[in-house]
């Protein structure tokens, strides 16, 4: 079992639409949890960090994360073509990150 | 900063030859990574380093390859013999700890990439 898991997708939604990506975990010492963006060819880019239970937003992206079930959330409002990327989450403890497999989105004008 | 560099950025070589992908990171940043990236596997961790040590090498698939870091500003992997497997990008990332109040996370920095392709 891998220690982060995601549904590699794609996802294709409309834009305007409110998009839900979510990974589950296995390791109960992570200590902080990140998404990453990643547009084609490009490396991935820190879109948002959390290291507790509960949401954190930041404009039109929230975070979520909930140790009791091992599940990590991003929900992003007013979605936009320029969203389109693939999306990695994290877990993570010291030095060491773990990466989901990332889940392509694409937001179609 | 001109953020992590690394070259070649793409690179097609032949099964059996020696590969060398090089990385400078950032200034600063102490702590240096090196993955792979493929369809079938996602982002796969082969090695980081810590102020130029190496403290996990356990994702390094195969004795085939080798990474090091001389100093703080430039690191190499290489491929020896490669093989059409190897063939995916390879990102190489760089960070500092960084502080969030009571807490600190590890925000890696990314380069673009080099594409390898074995034939």
């Amino acid at each position: 079992q891998k220690e982060v898991e995601q549904d590699p997708g794609p996802l294709s939604v409309p834009e305007g639409a409110i998009v839900s990506l979510n990974c589950t975990y296995s390791n109960s010492a992570f200590q902080y949890f990140m998404w990453y963006r990643q547009y084609s060819r490009k490396g991935p880019e820190l879109l948002m960090y959390t290291y507790s239970s509960g949401n954190k937003e930041d404009g039109r992206f929230t975070a979520q994360v909930d140790k009791s079930s091992k599940y990590i959330s991003l929900f992003i409002r007013d979605s936009q073509p320029s969203d389109s990327a693939t999306y990695l989450c994290t877990g993570g403890k010291s030095f060491k990150t773990i990466f989901g497999a990332g889940t392509r989105l694409f937001v179609k004008a | 900063d001109a953020g992590v560099i690394q070259s070649p950025r793409h690179e097609v070589t032949e099964m059996g030859q020696e590969v060398t992908l090089r990385c400078k990171p950032i200034s600063g940043h102490n702590s240096l990574f090196w993955y792979r990236q493929t369809m079938m596997r996602g982002l796969e961790l082969l090695i980081y380093f810590n102020n130029n040590v190496p403290i996990d090498d356990s994702g390094m698939p195969e004795d085939r390859f080798s990474a090091k870091m001389p100093n703080a500003s430039f690191s190499t992997l290489k491929i020896q013999p490669s093989e059409p497997r190897d063939s995916a990008v390879y990102f190489c990332a760089s960070s500092r700890r960084t502080s969030g109040g009571s807490h600190s996370y590890n925000e890696q920095f990314f380069g673009p990439g080099t594409r390898l392709t074995v034939l």
